[in-house]
């Protein structure tokens, strides 16, 4: 069952925070970020693991709730190379397959 | 190290046509997923292939199949190709079955358009 994120589109100035939530009705083994530039091949950021573990990147991060089933992405500071379609895909029990949500498109104006 | 690759680039095909889409994964990597990248639909799960064998499937009619050779490179077939086939057809590799803690690596797409 395909996760649902949000929000689909946020717009942001350099410098500022965003986060970006992913959600699902299953119960889930991995979270998986991944991040699209237009025109570009997805590029894996993170994967998050059961277990509430919380992982970063330099001003990337994110968090897995696995209770709620859901994730976040925090990103502070933002750049303007982080503009692009953010994607998280989610492994569920049984499932050996990950599954993509529709994206939330983050663009970061100077 | 080269990343996965994918041909053709762009591949153009008529209603009721057949399209054969190619894949090379990252050397060492022994599994291969095919997703359809749709406008507004997001990232859709195809197929996943690890060691040769068909591991899953997603919510796509038989006419989309698939195999995975010796190499580890696979193949993507749609048959009977209709307008809605229209889409960014991305194929991804990762070195582990399963991927609970294995990232995926993809290639740069295929972008199939049925007229």
């Amino acid at each position: 069952q395909q996760p649902v994120q949000s929000p689909q589109a946020v717009i942001l100035r350099e410098g500022e925070d965003a986060v970006i939530n992913c959600s699902s009705s299953k119960a889930l083994y991995s979270v998986h970020w991944y991040r699209q530039k237009h025109g570009e091949a997805p590029v894996f950021l993170m994967i998050l693991l059961r277990g509430g573990e919380q992982k970063g990147h330099e001003k990337i991060s994110a968090s897995f709730n696995e209770k709620k089933q859901q994730s976040s992405l925090y990103l502070t500071a933002s750049q303007l190379s982080y503009s692009g379609t953010y994607f998280c895909g989610t492994e569920g029990s049984g499932s050996e397959k990950l599954v993509f949500g529709k994206g939330t498109k983050l663009t970061v104006n100077p | 190290e080269a990343g996965v690759t994918q041909s053709p680039t762009h591949l153009i095909k008529t209603r009721g046509q057949q399209a054969t889409l190619r894949c090379s994964p990252i050397s060492g990597h022994t599994s291969v997923y095919w997703y359809q990248q749709a406008l507004g639909l997001g990232l859709q799960f195809l197929l996943w292939y690890d060691e040769g064998e068909e591991r899953n499937r997603g919510n796509f009619p038989p006419r989309f199949s698939g195999r995975q050779f010796p190499n580890y490179s696979s193949e993507l077939n749609v048959n009977a190709l209709e307008l809605e086939d229209s889409a960014l057809y991305l194929c991804a590799s990762s070195t582990r079955q399963g991927p609970y803690n294995s990232p995926l690596h993809f290639g740069n797409g295929t972008r199939l358009t049925v007229t």
